[in-house]
């Protein structure tokens, strides 16, 4: 598998520019996270889904941001309008199922979305 | 809510020196918990996983142990290596499927 795969890798946009965050999850997993980073507030979660039903949403930080997953192997992170303090890198993981197995419930991250807002 | 702190923020050794990374979390309700690596400019690689009825895991030169009654998971490095340069980070997974991050240590090995 090519495990978990985001585009773009990076991306430099204006402010007020619609910007659009994609993400493919490992082929069978069946929950996927959008993470933010940045150095000042470290890893964040903006949202989750499992089987492609949002779960918790309540790290997106406003209605500028919204996440949609229409099936199993693809979702998108949209933010509109982009502001200079949206800058950071996100992130997509995804997860199988949990189990009592451990190799199961590991956690894989694409390699991030590096998102400049000027 | 879960709060996941790990210490030193930063760390730097000598090549060969064996070495404890610490993480500590507030909740004691968590199903698991992930060691992660991440280097500069790159995503984050999954480095051992304990399930909540576990002690430890090992892997190479690498073990994480988990003591849910203290709230702390220790991940220790034999024979460090400069290649092992990179940031740390905890990770649990506790109610409702979330994956909390720690605050992370950097960790630089000299030659």
């Amino acid at each position: 598998d090519a495990g978990v795969i985001q585009s773009p890798r990076h991306e430099v946009t204006e402010m007020g520019q619609e910007v659009t965050l994609r993400c493919k999850p490992i082929s069978g997993h069946n929950s996927l996270f959008w993470y933010r980073q940045t150095m000042m507030r470290g890893l964040e979660l903006l949202i989750y889904f499992n089987n492609n039903v949002p779960i918790d949403d309540s790290g997106m930080p406003e209605d500028r941001f919204s996440a949609k997953m229409p099936n199993a192997s693809f979702s998108t992170l949209k933010i509109q309008p982009s502001e200079p303090r949206d800058s950071a890198v996100y992130f997509c993981a995804s997860r199988g199922q949990l189990s009592l197995s451990s190799s199961g419930n590991t956690i894989y991250f694409g390699e991030g979305s590096w998102l400049t807002v000027v | 809510k879960q709060e996941v702190t790990q210490i030193p923020a930063a760390l730097s050794v000598p090549e060969g020196e064996n070495l404890v990374l610490n993480c500590s979390f507030t909740d004691s309700a968590i199903y698991n918990l992930q060691w992660f690596r991440q280097d500069p400019g790159k995503g984050l690689t999954s480095l051992l996983l304990i399930q909540s009825s576990q002690r430890e895991q090992t892997s190479g030169r690498l073990n994480a142990s988990l003591d849910k009654s203290s709230g702390r998971s220790t991940l220790y490095i034999a024979a460090s290596q400069p290649g092992d340069s990179a940031t740390y980070l905890c990770a649990f997974t506790g109610g409702g499927n979330k994956l909390t991050f720690g605050t992370g240590t950097q960790l630089k090995v000299e030659l």
